[in-house]
């Protein structure tokens, strides 16, 4: 099976433009969590979702958004860039059962001048 | 207090020896484990997971688990310098839901 691939790999945006970062999960995986990675803050997940809802959010602003598609292809969007929004972008994907075991894709490593 | 801990090392061990990485958490309800292990530069990938109390093994991998103490670790047999790599421990609060929340990573370095 092909794993977990995100587009773009590497993006350069300025501050108060917005982003769209984009995630396709191991086929038949209909999960997908985003997670954002920094030096300072570590790993720190974003969303969750599953058949096209977000099920689960965590502790960032609105600015940060995403949405899944019905093939569950998932893109998250950032509007009015930070410089503190500088970081690794990780999608994971995870199959339905209880088990929650999620595999991470490559990464978009965005950096805001 | 951080809600999953990890000592950020590094911790340093010769070739061929057992690497001992720990980590707690605070919350009692937590369901489920994991260890992921990070190369420099590129993305966290799953190495073990456990459920229930005790060991369990794969490969040269052991990962415990004691909920009592709120305490989870990952035994490395016959370290290589290959695992060298900074080892994320995460945990999954609900049931069903794919929310990790990850410790700061402890780095293991491999001493050839």
């Amino acid at each position: 099976k092909a794993g977990v691939t995100q587009t773009p790999r590497y993006l350069i945006k300025t501050r108060g433009q917005q982003v769209t970062l984009s995630c396709s999960p191991i086929s038949g995986h209909r999960s997908v969590s985003w997670y954002q990675q920094t030096p300072g803050q570590g790993l720190q997940f974003l969303f969750e979702y599953f058949s096209e809802t977000q099920r689960n959010k965590g502790n960032f602003p609105g600015r940060f958004s995403g949405r899944q598609f019905s093939n569950s292809r998932s893109e998250m969007n950032v509007s009015t860039l930070e410089l503190g929004d500088s970081a690794l972008y990780l999608c994971a994907s995870s199959d339905a059962g209880s088990y929650n075991e999620q595999f991470f894709g490559p990464g978009t490593r965005l950096t805001v001048l | 207090q951080k809600e999953v801990e990890q000592n950020s090392g590094p911790l340093s061990v010769p070739e061929g020896a057992i690497a001992s990485l720990n980590c707690t958490y605070s919350d009692r309800g937590s369901q489920s484990f994991f260890w992921y292990r990070q190369y420099s530069g590129k993305s966290p990938e799953l190495i073990m997971s456990i459920y229930s109390n005790g060991d369990k093994e794969d490969g040269r991998f052991t990962a415990q688990l004691n909920k009592a103490s709120q305490y989870v670790s990952l035994l490395i047999r016959d370290s290589q310098p290959s695992d060298s790599a900074t080892y994320l421990c995460a945990v999954n609060r609900y049931t069903g839901r794919r929310a990790l929340t990850f410790g700061s990573g402890t780095r293991l370095q491999v001493q050839p």
